[in-house]
């Protein structure tokens, strides 16, 4: 019964590689979002779709592509991965976009390293 | 820009009361939400405040003070459990998108 659930868990690659995360969520909710966590712990969004419609980009690298098939799946494909790409990414949804006191549900993370 | 400060790390007591404060300074204020997060796992809310006062949940209060951009978030009766990050997040309204702005979170050890 996840609610968030993201695949794979671990993800341990070299430099310059291409991988893939994936998401999903089974609260019907509309809204995805993906973040990425640093070694400091800071959690930064770095988009959101609703409706598979992206509503939110931030200043992210265009080797990050999202992708959203449908409503409850959002994937992050990052290509020609580097150093600095060694993060958590969380992914999250939200009921509405998040208005009102919707909160954001999150999946337990990717823990990527490059090496 | 947008700027969320929290205490880098808190110590406190099994049994004891410990706020952890937050203050903010945002453009297009619309809530406050206050997350936990332990070592390896995802956030989980805590509670929202988008009006001034006080919100109580149990051993959980969290209060709101939008003319002074302050939040803080109480918790009462510590157990080893608590032991966790917790994270303050404000929600920024910008026409269509509602986007949260995450403190580096605060690392609260609670100590027997």
């Amino acid at each position: 019964d996840t609610a968030v659930s993201q695949t794979p868990k671990y993800l341990v690659t070299q430099m310059g590689n291409d991988k893939s995360i994936k998401c999903e969520q089974n609260l019907g909710h509309d809204t995805m979002y993906w973040y990425k966590q640093d070694s400091k712990k800071f959690l930064k969004i770095m988009f959101s779709y609703n409706n598979k419609e992206l509503i939110i980009n931030e200043t992210v690298p265009n080797r990050f592509s999202p992708k959203s098939p449908d409503k409850a799946h959002l994937n992050l494909h990052i290509n020609s991965l580097e150093l600095g790409d060694s993060a958590v990414y969380f992914c999250a949804s939200s009921q509405d976009r998040g208005k009102g006191h919707q909160p954001q549900h999150f999946g337990d993370g990717t823990r990527l390293s490059i090496l | 820009g947008q700027n969320i400060d929290q205490p880098t790390e808190m110590t406190a007591t099994e049994g004891a009361i410990v706020q952890i404060n937050c203050t903010y300074q945002t453009s297009g204020f619309n809530g406050l939400f206050w997350y936990q997060q332990h070592a390896g796992e995802a956030p989980t809310f805590l509670s929202y405040n988008v009006l001034d006062g006080l919100e109580e949940k149990g051993r959980f209060s969290s209060f709101l003070s939008r003319s002074k951009g302050y939040s803080y978030l109480l918790l009462k009766e510590l157990q080893m459990k608590d032991s966790a990050s917790y994270l303050c997040a404000v929600r920024l309204y910008g026409g269509a998108t509602n986007k949260l702005i995450f403190g580096t979170g605060t690392l609260l050890a609670v100590q027997p």
